[in-house]
């Protein structure tokens, strides 16, 4: 079936640095791939999304990457503040018309 | 104005109890799910209704039987419960059908402890 593998599963970086995290998806009809932030004890939230038909897309620190042939997409934050330490999942929509969740990386921001 | 808004925020019941979770979204979205994420934050969908028709039902056991009166309600009720049911179940809704891609908005989730 589908599935969306999602890694590191933790990543700790100086603040100011940059994070990268990378999933890859098996569902070559996958069309639609959203990023979630979720803060301990919070709801999942919506902080990016690219469709299929672009590469690259950014909102200011925040960028996310597509490569639809090696089936990879990548979320990238630069300089990095304690706000971003939280949980982050990568999803993809399949062509089950279901959203697949990676399995989440915890980013911790050090001071 | 909360946009999904799931309650109770919390459950804690004991085994073998039947148990509901009522589920609401002011958007005016045309879809709306039932997620589950266990103590590893695996977050892992079992249900979606667009406009009050079942569209996806995961591998859940039976006990788990969602009900949608109407396109902005989605509840879920679960029988006789395990303790393996004990996580997190977050409803989301989204605009358009489902396999649209379109964002998913959450709601606050609700936390069930079985003893």
């Amino acid at each position: 079936g589908e599935n969306v593998e999602q890694h590191p599963s933790t990543l700790s970086v100086q603040e100011g640095d940059s994070a990268v995290i990378k999933c890859t998806y098996s569902d070559s009809a996958s069309n639609y791939f959203p990023w979630y932030k979720q803060e301990l004890g919070k709801r999942p939230q919506l902080i990016i999304d690219i469709r299929s038909n672009v590469g690259e897309k950014k909102d200011q620190r925040i960028a996310v990457t597509l490569n639809k042939t090696a089936k990879h997409f990548s979320l990238h934050i630069t300089e990095t503040q304690p706000e971003d330490s939280a949980v982050y999942f990568c999803a993809a929509l399949g062509r089950a018309s279901k959203i697949i969740f990676g399995s989440g990386t915890r980013l911790s921001i050090r001071p | 104005d909360t946009a999904v808004s799931q309650t109770p925020k919390y459950l804690v019941t004991q085994m073998g109890n039947d148990k509901s979770i009522k589920c609401e979204q002011n958007l005016g979205h045309d879809t709306m799910y039932w997620y589950k994420q266990d103590s590893k934050k695996f977050l892992k969908i079992m249900f979606s209704y667009n406009n009050k028709e079942l569209i996806i039902n995961e591998t859940v056991p039976n006990r788990f039987s969602p009900k949608s009166p109407d396109k902005a309600h989605l509840n879920l009720h679960i029988n006789s419960l395990e303790l393996g049911d004990s996580a997190v179940y977050f409803c989301a809704s989204s605009q358009g059908a489902t396999g649209s891609n379109q964002p998913q908005h959450f709601g606050d989730g609700t936390r069930l402890s079985i003893l």
